[in-house]
Formats: C-alpha cells, sequence, structure tokens
C-alpha cells in the first residue's frame, strides 16, 4: 500500500545550523507530495508542496526537492531559527478521482539558542 | 490564521458521556475533513464531507458520528467516551471533493479533549 516514512524524532539543533528531516515513500504511481507543519498549539499548515519528479518546493527558507528514482521529500533549511521549532509532516496524495493525504508520523525539531 | 474555526478549544468530560465538537470550513471550502491526533497513533484520518454529503470514512469508530450542515459547518460526535479517546481532534477544510496538489488541506487549531 502507499505509505510514508519520517526519521524519528526529536531533532535537536541549535540555531542557524543546517536542517535535514527525511522523507520516503512507497507508492504505486506518482503522487503529490507536501511538507505540513504544526507549531505549538495550532493545526497544521501546508509549508511546500511538489508535483512531479526533480520539482523543488521551497517556502520560508525550506526546500524540498522530489525524487523519483530514491522516493525521497527530504526536508531542508540552511540556518534554522528558534522559530522553527515544530513538528513537521511529510504527505503524499494521488491527484484525480478521491484522493486522501497520507501523513507520516511527523518529525519534531527543537532549536535552541 | 487558517480561517478554519474549531470549537471548544478545550473540554474535559467523563467516561461514557457524550460530545460534540463544531468545525466551521474556511470560506468556500467545500470539503471538511476530520482528524483525530494521539502520542500513540499520530495523525489518524476520520471522515471527510463534501458539500453536505459523507464522501469518505477513515478510522473512525462506530461509537463516533459526523455530519455537514447546509451552511457547510460540521459537527463530530463522540458517545459513550473512554480513556483511550482522549486526544487532539481536528477539523481540515479544502475547497475541492480531494486532497489533492491543487486543494490542499486547511486545518484548525484543534479541540482538546480529556477523558476522565
Amino acid at each position: 500500500g502507499n505509505s510514508v516514512t519520517q526519521m524519528e524524532g526529536p531533532v535537536t539543533l541549535s540555531e542557524e545550523a543546517f536542517l535535514t528531516i527525511n522523507c520516503t515513500y512507497t507508492a504505486t504511481g506518482y503522487p503529490s507530495l507536501f511538507w505540513y507543519v504544526q507549531y505549538p498549539g495550532e493545526g497544521l499548515q501546508l509549508l511546500l508542496k511538489a508535483t512531479k519528479a526533480d520539482d523543488k518546493g521551497s517556502n520560508k527558507g525550506f526546500e524540498a526537492t522530489y525524487r523519483k528514482e530514491t522516493t525521497s521529500f527530504h526536508l531542508e533549511k540552511g540556518s534554522v531559527q528558534v522559530s522553527d521549532s515544530a513538528v513537521y509532516f511529510c504527505a503524499l496524495v494521488f491527484s484525480g478521482g478521491y484522493n486522501k493525504l497520507i501523513f507520516g508520523a511527523g518529525t519534531r525539531l527543537a532549536v535552541h539558542p | 490564521d487558517s480561517g478554519v474555526t474549531q470549537t471548544p478549544k478545550h473540554l474535559i468530560t467523563a467516561t461514557g458521556q457524550r460530545v460534540t465538537l463544531r468545525c466551521s470550513p474556511r470560506s468556500g471550502d467545500l470539503s471538511v475533513y476530520w482528524y483525530q491526533q494521539s502520542l500513540d497513533q499520530g495523525l489518524q484520518f476520520l471522515i471527510q464531507y463534501y458539500n453536505g454529503e459523507e464522501r469518505a470514512k477513515g478510522n473512525i469508530l462506530e461509537r463516533f458520528s459526523a455530519q455537514q450542515f447546509p451552511d457547510l459547518h460540521s459537527e463530530l460526535n463522540l458517545s459513550s467516551l473512554e480513556l483511550g479517546d482522549s486526544a487532539l481532534y481536528f477539523c481540515a477544510s479544502s475547497v475541492g471533493r480531494g486532497q489533492g496538489y491543487n486543494s490542499p488541506l486547511h486545518f484548525g487549531n484543534g479541540t482538546r479533549l480529556t477523558v476522565t
């Protein structure tokens, strides 16, 4: 079946460090891929998305590239801030007809000053 | 602000009771989704309504039910509550029938349910 696997957290970094959160997927076909972020006490927000192989989604300094050959969509940021502390969810969905987002388990990021 | 409003923010109740959670979707969105988020099971899709009709079911228990009203707001009813039902319940909305690339989800801030 279709699934999303994320690296386990928590990920703990110092401010201005480089961030990578790994996400790989298993899917029959070519899904669209998303990263959602959940700040403390809030719901999930769409962070970025990509719809086909080699597409790069970017927002707020975060980037992720859709890699079909490795079925991955790793989230990266060159210099994290304390305000980036949150839980990050990778997700996939198939376009057309009925479709349902499939979420990963989430990865908690804690950034220290 | 996502534009999705959920009430109440917190709810504390006893086992065996029944509660109703309310959601107003973002203006213009026709789909409403309910999710349950718990520490042990992560984010679980419960049910989706589109323009008043049930569109998809996920891992929703028989003790739970939902509906979407003509004004598009939705309610999630949880009955015969058990300790294990304690969780964050999120409502999300989207403009289309599905959750595709061009119809991303917009989440509310959730209702935290505590069953004692």
